[in-house]
């Protein structure tokens, strides 16, 4: 098993630019998570879902678009980038709620 | 809100000196408490969930207690490859099934145990 897969690993994005951070989970887990931390920062929330077609915001969602096609994938999508938007991004998924997250290596997001 | 604050921020320690980093919450009921490490350049990887005061959990050098306002993370006789970040996450309860999942995480202890 791979686990939780992100690409890239790292962009750089200027400002207005869009992109789309990917993140692939092969554990066949329903909860799906996208998480941002900034230096020195503890991880916030972006986007989570709790299966396929069915998605809600976390604690900073501006900037930002889900969707959640498959059980596999969680894409983060992000339209006209910031430079408030640079940050590491992590996506994760659990088996339920209740149960420990498993992170991806992250992606080193830079906007300029 | 959910609130969780780490202390210290950052931890020296010489190689086998044994101490203790903290994890303080609120939260309006508690569902879980987490325990994860992070590499620099690394995504977190998960230590221990705790679900009640008073429960204790252990791997290797490390051992997690929980009260009703906080967390341990004890490292027992520590070595330079136990050096990270070390961050608390809490999962309030209530909201139905889909907030259940949310954790709010700490801004981390950075430990450094010097050969």
């Amino acid at each position: 098993n791979a686990g939780v897969t992100q690409t890239p690993k790292f962009r750089i994005l200027k400002i207005g630019q869009s992109m789309t951070l990917q993140c692939a989970q092969d554990m066949n887990h329903n909860y799906m998570y996208w998480y941002r931390q900034d230096p020195g920062m503890g991880l916030k929330l972006i986007y989570y879902s709790v299966g396929a077609g069915i998605t809600d915001k976390g604690e900073v969602p501006n900037g930002y678009n889900v969707s959640r096609s498959t059980t596999e994938d969680f894409p983060l999508r992000l339209e006209l980038a910031a430079p408030s938007q640079t940050s590491v991004y992590f996506c994760a998924s659990s088996y339920s709620q209740n149960t420990e997250a498993f992170f991806g290596q992250g992606t080193r997001l830079t906007v300029v | 809100e959910d609130q969780v604050t780490q202390s210290p921020e950052a931890l020296r320690l010489q190689e086998g000196e044994s101490s203790s980093l903290n994890c303080s919450y609120t939260v309006s009921g508690l569902r879980g408490l987490f325990w994860y490490r992070q590499d620099p350049g690394k995504g977190p990887e998960f230590l221990f969930t705790l679900y009640s005061a008073g429960e204790e959990k252990e791997k290797e050098r490390l051992k997690a207690t929980l009260t009703k306002k906080e967390s341990f993370l004890h490292i027992t006789a520590p070595k330079p490859e136990d050096s990270a970040t070390y961050l608390c996450a809490v999962q309030a309860t209530g909201g139905g099934e889909t907030s259940g999942s949310r954790l709010t995480f700490g801004e981390g202890t950075q430990l450094t145990v010097n050969p």
